[in-house]
């Protein structure tokens, strides 16, 4: 069975403190990892796609990495608007079309 | 402007009454998904659907129901066999193609109170 698994749970941070967030991932053939971010009562909002091991992207003080176990989600200088719950979700090869496989999300809370 | 909108955003019904949630996406996508969120877990797939007239089966597709009439709709019933209806409801939708997987875009949600 696919499992994706993200932690901490919950994360707290100053404004300006570096950190990351770890996605692990068990499946059988990965074809897409994906992060997107949900502030409180709204839909995901798309962040990245990650397709194979060792590619990077970045968008303002987000970075997203993958290796083959694994995304990790590092937050440069985060300021308050950065808080919200992050997720991973993760796409298979050979299963339904289209399904993404969700971790449970990072709450991060970035004070001032 | 592009996008997904979700109506209502909150609804609340007694239980033993079936509920219709609406999804209309304007970005010409072939995809549309409904997933379901509970406090603490991931989403989970309820129902989706490739294309006009043709949706599959989700991990958790008992109790509900969908229909796709139009590449623009996809409404989501939520039956009285439904045991726990109460949740977060999201719709996505995507453009995938034979090659890659292009990501899914999501609406704003409707948040579903059954008392």
């Amino acid at each position: 069975e696919d499992q994706v698994t993200q932690s901490p749970e919950a994360l707290r941070l100053q404004e300006g403190e570096s950190s990351s967030l770890n996605c692990s991932y068990t499946v059988s053939g990965l074809r897409g990892l994906f992060w997107y971010r949900q502030d409180p009562g709204k839909g995901p909002e798309f962040l990245f796609t990650l397709y194979s091991a060792g590619e990077e992207k970045e968008k303002e003080r987000l970075k997203a990495t993958l290796t083959k176990k694994e995304s990790f989600l590092h937050i440069t200088a985060p300021k308050p608007e950065d808080s919200a719950t992050y997720l991973c979700a993760v796409q298979v090869w050979g299963t339904s079309y289209g399904k993404l496989t969700f971790g449970q999300g990072t709450i991060l809370t970035v004070h001032p | 402007d592009g996008g997904i909108t979700q109506s209502p955003k909150y609804l609340f019904r007694k239980e033993g009454q079936n509920v219709t949630l609406s999804c209309e996406q304007n970005l010409n996508h072939d995809a549309m998904y409904w997933y379901r969120q509970d406090p603490g877990q991931g989403l989970r797939l309820i129902y989706y659907s490739q294309i006009v007239n043709d949706f599959q089966k989700g991990d958790i597709a008992e109790g509900y129901s969908v229909s796709r009439e139009k590449k623009e709709s996809f409404p989501l019933t939520v039956t009285s066999a439904q045991k726990n209806p109460t949740a977060f409801y999201l719709c996505a939708s995507s453009r995938p193609t034979s090659t890659s997987q292009d990501e899914q875009y999501f609406g704003p949600g409707t948040r579903l109170t059954v008392t």
